[in-house]
Parts: C-alpha cells; structure tokens; sequence
C-alpha cells in the first residue's frame, strides 16, 4: 500500500536559519505529492504541490522538488520566519484521481525561535 | 470561488453520547468529500470517503459512520461515542481532476469524557 514517511520532530531553528523536511513515500504508479500546513488550531492548508516527477512546488518561499529517483519530496527554506512555525505534512495521492484521498505522513512539528 | 464549511468548531461530549458533525462545500458541484481524524501526537487518519451521493467508503473498522444525504453534505455520526473518538476531525473535498489539491475545512476539535 501507499505510504508517506517524514521527520516527526520538534525540530526547532532560530530566525532565518535554512530549514529542510525530509519526506519520502511508498506508492505504485505515478502519485501527486503534496505539503501541507497546519497552524495552531487550525485545519490544513495547501502549501505547495507537485504532479509529475522533476516537478518543483513552491509557495511563500518553500520549495520541494518531486524525485522520482529517490522517492522524496523533500521540504526547505532557505531563511525561516518566525510565523513559520506550525505542523508540515507530507502528503501523496494516486495520479488516477485521488478518490480514495489522500495518504499522510505524520506531520513535523517545527518551531521557529526568534 | 468554493468554500467549505464545518462545524461545530469545538464539542466536548460524554461517553455513549450521540454525534453529529456536519460539513458543506459551496461553489461546486459533485465534489468527492472526504473525513480525517488527527489523533492527539498522531499523524491524519482517512475515515470515510464519497464520490456521489449516498456513497460511503470505509476506511477503518469503527464506532463512526457518514452519510452524504445532498451533493454538498457530508455528515460523521456516532450512535454511542467512546473515549478513543477524542480528536480533530477534518472534512476535505477536491475535484477528480488528477493532481489537484484537496482543500480542509478548518476542523472540529471533539473531547469524550
């Protein structure tokens, strides 16, 4: 079956640091893969995506490339904000579209420090 | 643009108790809806899924089931909650269009006691 696994944390980094989530999965055929945000309290919110392998997703300064070769989809930033900190999820779904929703990992839990 | 709504935001319930949670999307029309469980220190669980109305996919054996009684209505119900239901429930809908992105409403946080 299909699986997402990524870094659970807390991982915690002060202000303007470089962040990196690892995140990689398990799925036969061709998934879309997806980042989630969740801040406190909140529901989830798409952060960026990706539909093909070489794919880069990118939003509010976040970047992850679709790997195909590695089967990742690795988070990063390259300067954190404070008002960064909240839960990230990697996500994949099947290409075939995604009526059987979506598989998550577990979430990283990142906190930013000023 | 499309919108999806959930409430109640926050439920705090008693043991054997019924439930009732409620989620609508507007702006679009047969979407495929979708209910999550986030579990405290866990990771987002897939409950129940529909493509249409009055189809209900099960993901996971439990003490909940759904219902989709319109196109834009999605319902979680329990006859008799148990203390293991505690948790944030989250509704999703996206299109079947391939890759697109699935948007959450923002949640219900439900307490068993």
């Amino acid at each position: 079956g299909n699986s997402v696994t990524q870094m659970e944390g807390p991982v915690t980094l002060s202000e303007e640091a470089f962040l990196t989530i690892n995140c990689t999965y398990t799925a036969t055929g061709y998934p879309s893969l997806f980042w989630y945000v969740q801040y406190p309290g909140e529901g989830l919110q798409l952060l960026l995506k990706a539909t093909k392998a070489d794919d880069k997703g990118s939003n509010k300064g976040f970047e992850a490339t679709y790997r195909k070769e590695t089967t990742s989809f690795h988070l990063e930033k390259g300067s954190v904000q404070v008002s960064d900190s909240a839960v990230y999820f990697c996500a994949l779904s099947h290409s075939g579209g995604g009526a059987d929703g979506l598989t998550f990992g577990k979430g990283t839990h990142l906190i930013i420090q000023p | 643009s499309q919108t999806i709504h959930q409430w109640p935001a926050t439920l705090v319930q008693p043991v054997g108790s019924p439930l009732s949670l409620e989620c609508t999307v507007e702006g679009t029309s047969n979407p495929n809806l979708y209910w999550y469980r986030q579990a405290a220190g866990r990771g987002l669980q897939l409950l129940f899924y529909s493509v249409g109305i009055g189809q209900i996919s099960s993901e996971v054996p439990q003490n909940l089931s759904a219902s989709r009684p319109q196109d834009r209505q999605f319902i979680l119900s329990s006859k008799k909650l148990l203390l293991s239901d505690s948790g944030f429930y989250l509704c999703a809908w996206t299109w079947t269009a391939t890759g697109y992105g699935y948007t959450f409403g923002s949640g219900t946080r439900l307490t068993v006691v």
